[in-house]
């Protein structure tokens, strides 16, 4: 049963601290999203990947956020230094080569920033 | 920005009654899809809209589209204590030469009451 997995589920962290996420998409998919969702603003779409490469990361603040893709089978989600305003849940989402409309998320990790 | 707007934000049903969910939408779309989130969970794809379709059956789920008035329905039929779950409408343009971003609604959580 193939399927998007994301460490931690869970991470609690103090201001300024680094958080790093990881995600192992779907093997063969080739595309691969981060969200965030947040009581406030819902799902919004911080990045992605196509063939590792990113295509569009604007929804991501750019001083504290870095997302990096080193292989077919990790992408990593970075924020340094974290701040308060960062807890929320992030998803990671990946779908295949040909049907990309469909998209097949992961369990979340759900981060709090003290 | 959200572009789906889900309504009602909340609806709460007895078991075995029907369940319609409504989304609105802003700009010219590819397709439209429905997602269930379990409390905790990630979002599962329900099913997939596209724009010169009307109608989709999967199940006892029906889907609708109304590209004129940018709208489209989510009945659920017979539901069960299991449905319960919080639904969301996700909209696909394309992007040239990049993937299908989704961009979600805010959300329906639905509720079942045995």
């Amino acid at each position: 049963d193939a399927r998007v997995t994301q460490t931690p589920r869970h991470k609690v962290t103090e201001m300024g601290q680094e958080v790093t996420m990881r995600c192992q998409p779907i093997l063969g998919h080739n595309t691969v999203f981060w969200y965030r969702q947040t009581m406030m603003q819902g799902l919004e779409l911080l990045a992605y990947f196509r063939n590792r490469a990113p295509l569009d990361d604007s929804g991501m603040p750019k001083d504290r956020f870095s997302a990096e893709m080193p292989d077919a089978t990790l992408a990593t989600l970075k924020i340094q230094p974290s701040e308060p305003r960062d807890s929320a849940v992030y998803f990671c989402a990946s779908a295949p080569v040909v049907r990309t409309e469909t998209q097949y998320f992961g369990p979340g990790t759900r981060l709090l920033v003290l | 920005s959200q572009q789906g707007e889900e309504d009602p934000q909340a609806l709460s049903i007895q078991e075995g009654e029907n369940a319609t969910m409504n989304c609105s939408y802003k700009t010219s779309i590819n397709n439209l899809q429905w997602y269930r989130q379990n409390s905790g969970r990630g979002l599962v794809h329900l099913i997939l809209i596209r724009s010169n379709e009307r109608e989709k059956h999967s199940g006892r789920l029906r889907v609708t589209l109304d590209t004129s008035k940018k709208s489209s329905s989510l009945l659920i039929t017979a539901s069960r204590a299991a449905d319960t779950a919080s639904y969301f409408c996700a909209t696909v343009y394309i992007s040239s030469g990049s993937a299908r971003q989704l961009t979600f609604g805010s959300g329906t959580q639905l509720t079942v009451l045995p």
